[in-house]
């Protein structure tokens, strides 16, 4: 089944600086690749997300990318704000004989320092 | 609209009971997930329902099984509650199993003692 590698488990940046998570999938056939946003005590809630036939998507300071070759996808956002910090996490939506199954990576905790 | 409601938001049980978690959408979503969060490992799949009359597994579905009831609910029963069961659990739910957006309850922290 599809499996999703994120990195790092930690990310600790100033505010202002960029910041930037990488995630992996193994399913050849995954199609759909979303970016939730984890506040403390609070559900996941979708931040951005790209389509396999799309390489990059931007949303104001947060931007996606994807590479289908080398089976990876990047979350980055710049001018970081305290408000930022969270946990991140990436998913892929499996396609083939698991499609509908959305596997999300292990989470990074980004923490902005003021 | 309430989105996607979860009950109870708090449950200790002891080693042994037994207790189904329920979940319901009023979005009209086809397909719902439980997941299961614990630190350090993400969210992890334990069952899911691509469409009303379908379930299938996913990465940890062992000491736990699923009813959807029909298309606005989807419970999770655990028959033999176990201490690596303490977790939270997310119920989850989206329009379609195609690139959609998954809506999220506000989640159950179980304690298993």
């Amino acid at each position: 089944g599809e499996n999703v590698e994120q990195h790092p488990s930690t990310l600790s940046v100033q505010e202002g600086d960029s910041a930037v998570i990488k995630c992996t999938y193994s399913d050849s056939a995954s199609n759909y690749f979303p970016w939730y946003k984890q506040e403390l005590g609070k559900r996941p809630q979708l931040i951005i997300d790209i389509r396999s036939n799309v390489g990059e998507k931007k949303d104001q300071r947060i931007a996606v990318t994807l590479n289908k070759t080398a089976k990876h996808f990047s979350l980055h956002i710049t001018e970081t704000q305290p408000e930022d910090s969270a946990v991140y996490f990436c998913a892929a939506n499996a396609g083939g004989t698991s499609y509908g199954k959305l596997t999300f990576g292990q989470g990074t905790i980004l923490t902005v320092h003021p | 609209n309430a989105g996607v409601t979860q009950t109870p938001k708090f449950q200790v049980l002891k080693t042994g009971q037994s207790m189904t978690l329920q979940c319901a959408q009023d979005m009209n979503h086809n397909s719902m997930y439980w997941y299961r969060q614990d630190p350090g490992m993400g969210l992890r799949l334990i069952y899911y329902s691509a469409s009303e009359g379908t379930t299938d597994k996913g990465e940890v579905p062992n000491g736990y099984n699923v009813s959807r009831l029909n298309k606005r609910e989807f419970s999770l029963r655990l028959e033999s509650a176990a201490p690596s069961q303490t977790s939270v659990y997310f119920c989850a739910s989206r329009p379609t199993n195609v690139g959609t957006e998954a809506f999220f309850g506000q989640g159950t922290r179980l304690t298993v003692v």
